[in-house]
């Protein structure tokens, strides 16, 4: 089985401060790795995603994660955010195949809160 | 691309009655998942559908909810005998065949209250 956690459930930072959004995980084989953006009463926007290749990540809104394998993080940072960045950012695996792939495990959500 | 779309997108209901939820999924996507977010917390995976096939489901769909997806295309999700416990948002997702790099699309959402 896998498991996600985010080790923060709020973070406030002001304007234009960097910030990180720690997620780990737990799981028994090779997994895939996201991060989605959600905003009030909205659906999920995928962020960004590690599926092969360099394990650093970018997404075109400035937002960056970094695989680690060793020690099963896959944390996301910014360096400068915006009041626009304020939101509820999710962690999230998938099983790499198998029946499980595409199936995903969310960690339980930070809340981002830029204050100006 | 318009986008996977979920109806109702707001969904009152009194204890005890049914309610049902319908997903459209991007057409060219043959992977279609269900997944439940309560207050403050992730979603949580609920089933999915590879075409018309129901592939899994999770412990977390007891008796009282069932999901179809007739023809490999719309999917429904319906809840009998409503509980308070059923009050959340149900998302839903579809895929491409060709896995995470040609598309994992969520729709809106449907919000349940059950009063």
């Amino acid at each position: 089985a896998q498991s996600v956690t985010q080790l923060d459930s709020q973070v406030p930072v002001f304007e234009e401060a960097p910030v990180e959004l720690r997620c780990n995980y737990s799981s028994s084989v090779s997994v895939y790795l996201f991060w989605y953006v959600q905003y009030p009463n909205q659906g999920l926007q995928l962020l960004l995603k590690y599926l092969s290749g360099s394990t650093l990540v970018e997404s075109i809104n400035g937002f960056e994660a970094e695989f680690n394998k060793s020690q099963t993080s896959f944390h996301l940072r910014k360096p400068s955010v915006h009041i626009s960045d304020t939101a509820e950012y999710f962690c999230a695996v998938s099983d790499t195949g198998g029946t499980s792939y595409g199936k995903l495990t969310f960690g339980q959500g930070t809340i981002l809160t830029v204050h100006p | 691309d318009t986008g996977v779309s979920q109806n109702p997108r707001h969904k009152i209901t009194k204890r005890g009655q049914n309610v049902t939820f319908r997903c459209d999924p991007i057409s060219e996507h043959n992977r279609l998942y269900w997944y439940r977010q309560t207050l403050g917390q992730g979603p949580e995976f609920l089933t999915y559908f590879q075409n018309e096939a129901q592939l899994e489901k999770s412990r977390l769909l007891s008796d009282r909810f069932s999901a179809e997806r007739p023809k490999g295309s719309f999917s429904t999700l319906e809840i009998q005998r409503t509980e308070q416990g059923d009050s959340a948002m149900y998302l839903c997702a579809s895929s491409h065949k060709g896995g995470f790099n040609y598309g994992y699309t969520f729709g809106s959402g449907t919000r349940l209250t059950v009063v």
